[in-house]
């Protein structure tokens, strides 16, 4: 059965900082593997998707790796900012058809300006 | 053009009653899913529909849950005989259709109270 850990579940820095957070999971047999961002009393947006023949995508600030063999993922961000504060979420998909989501529990992320 | 939404945004209920869930994905999405978050965890899967058939339900927790996509858009996820442990984020994401190009947008979700 897949699952997905993400270390540390809480992190706070001060702005201007930059950082890592980490994913692992412990089935290398996935499909992709999407980082998310999640507001208090919010859904889901969708920051980065990285396919897994893929070693890394980039969005601005934000660099997310995947390295599938060992079974872990980091979402780097740069230059962190207040507005940055949120959890963060990762979930890998499994298998081509479904392609389910399964979920880390999220690092809860805060920016001290 | 719009994303994915869901109503409603909160619903408070009785034990024992029943209570609809809806979904409306970003259209032309054939793909569509349902998941649950409880307080402080990430989301779980409950159900998947690949136009109007369910093809994945092993993640719904017994026979009091069920939902349905009958023309291949809008889903209802419909909860009879609620419980206290049913409180939790019903979260719906639709995606273009299968392919490991295609990421899943989400809705707001509908928070789901049992008193």
């Amino acid at each position: 059965k897949q699952e997905v850990t993400q270390i540390p579940a809480a992190l706070s820095v001060p702005e201007g900082e930059n950082l890592v957070l980490n994913c692992s999971f412990t089935d290398s047999a996935i499909y992709n593997l999407q980082w998310f961002r999640q507001d208090p009393g919010k859904g889901l947006t969708s920051l980065l998707l990285i396919q897994s023949s893929q070693r890394e995508q980039t969005s601005g600030r934000l660099n997310a790796s995947l390295d599938k063999s060992s079974g872990r993922s980091t979402l780097y961000i740069a230059a962190s900012q207040p507005g940055d504060s949120a959890t963060y979420l990762c979930a890998v998909a499994l298998r081509r058809g479904a392609q389910k989501l399964v979920f880390g529990q999220g690092t809860r992320l805060t920016i001290n300006p | 053009g719009a994303g994915v939404s869901q109503t409603p945004s909160n619903k408070v209920t009785e034990k024992g009653k029943y209570v609809e869930l809806r979904c409306d994905p970003i259209s032309g999405h054939t793909a569509l899913y349902w998941y649950r978050q409880s307080l402080g965890q990430g989301p779980e899967f409950l159900i998947y529909f690949q136009g109007t058939g369910a093809a994945d339900d092993s993640g719904l927790p017994n026979d009091r849950f069920f939902a349905v996509r009958p023309e291949g858009s809008v889903s209802t996820l419909k909860i009879q005989r609620t419980e206290r442990g049913d409180s939790a984020v019903y979260l719906c994401a639709s995606m273009p259709g299968p392919g490991s190009y295609n990421e899943q947008f989400f809705g707001p979700g509908t928070r789901l109270t049992v008193l």
